[in-house]
């Protein structure tokens, strides 16, 4: 069975730190993955997603993942966090095959501190 | 205006009360969703549909159902609602499988 890992339930970053937002997966093969942020009161806002090809991808908002196979993980990037990133992210896994169920995380609360 | 409305955003009712949430969709998606978001607990599945005539269980059904009105129409119901069904429920909707889905804004349901 898939399942996600987001090991991190709450995190805080000053402004302008870097972040890493981890994310380990399990699944048998190679997975879709996925990384959404959900801003108070809101729902879920696709930030980025990795299908196949190049191992780190661009999202919105100037945040980046990486695909890493040999290790299950596909962690969330920010080089420079800005106090409006303070917010819920969730790591999503779909299988391939089936009805592509997805799984989601646990996810993870980000606070940034001026 | 949003893709994808929730209605209401908010609800507070008593045990044993039948509540209904509603989801409407413009983005001419085929696939629907309800989920359940609990701290910690993250988005657990309740029910989906892949058009209107295929409608399947989720992880936690129970204590819920469905009925797909339209292709753009989603709702859920709580036929008995008890307190610990008291938490955010999230309507979305998406094309295949490995495509993103797209998220209404949620509604807060308080059961006392």
């Amino acid at each position: 069975a898939q399942s996600v890992t987001q090991p991190d339930i709450h995190i805080t970053v000053s402004e302008g730190a870097s972040l890493e937002l981890r994310c380990n997966y399990s699944y048998g093969a190679t997975p879709y993955l996925f990384w959404y942020v959900q801003s108070p009161g809101q729902g879920l806002q696709l930030l980025l997603k990795y299908f196949s090809g190049d191992t780190l991808v661009q999202g919105i908002k100037g945040f980046e993942a990486e695909f890493k196979r040999s290790q299950s993980s596909f962690n969330l990037r920010k080089p420079s966090v800005h106090w409006s990133d303070a917010a819920e992210y969730f790591c999503a896994v779909v299988g391939s095959g089936g009805y592509q169920k997805v799984t989601f995380g646990t996810g993870t609360k980000l606070q940034v501190i001026p | 205006d949003a893709d994808v409305t929730q209605t209401p955003r908010n609800r507070i009712t008593k045990t044993g009360k039948r509540i209904m949430l509603e989801c409407s969709q413009t983005k001419g998606h085929d696939r629907m969703y309800w989920y359940r978001q609990d701290p910690g607990l993250g988005l657990r599945l309740i029910y989906y549909s892949f058009d209107v005539k295929d409608i399947n269980k989720g992880e936690i059904s129970d204590g819920y159902s469905v009925s797909r009105q339209a292709q753009a129409k989603f709702s859920l119901s709580l036929e008995s609602a008890i307190p610990n069904q008291t938490a955010l429920y999230f309507c979305a909707t998406g094309t295949t499988g490995n495509q993103p889905q797209h998220f209404g804004d949620g509604t807060r349901l308080s059961i006392l």
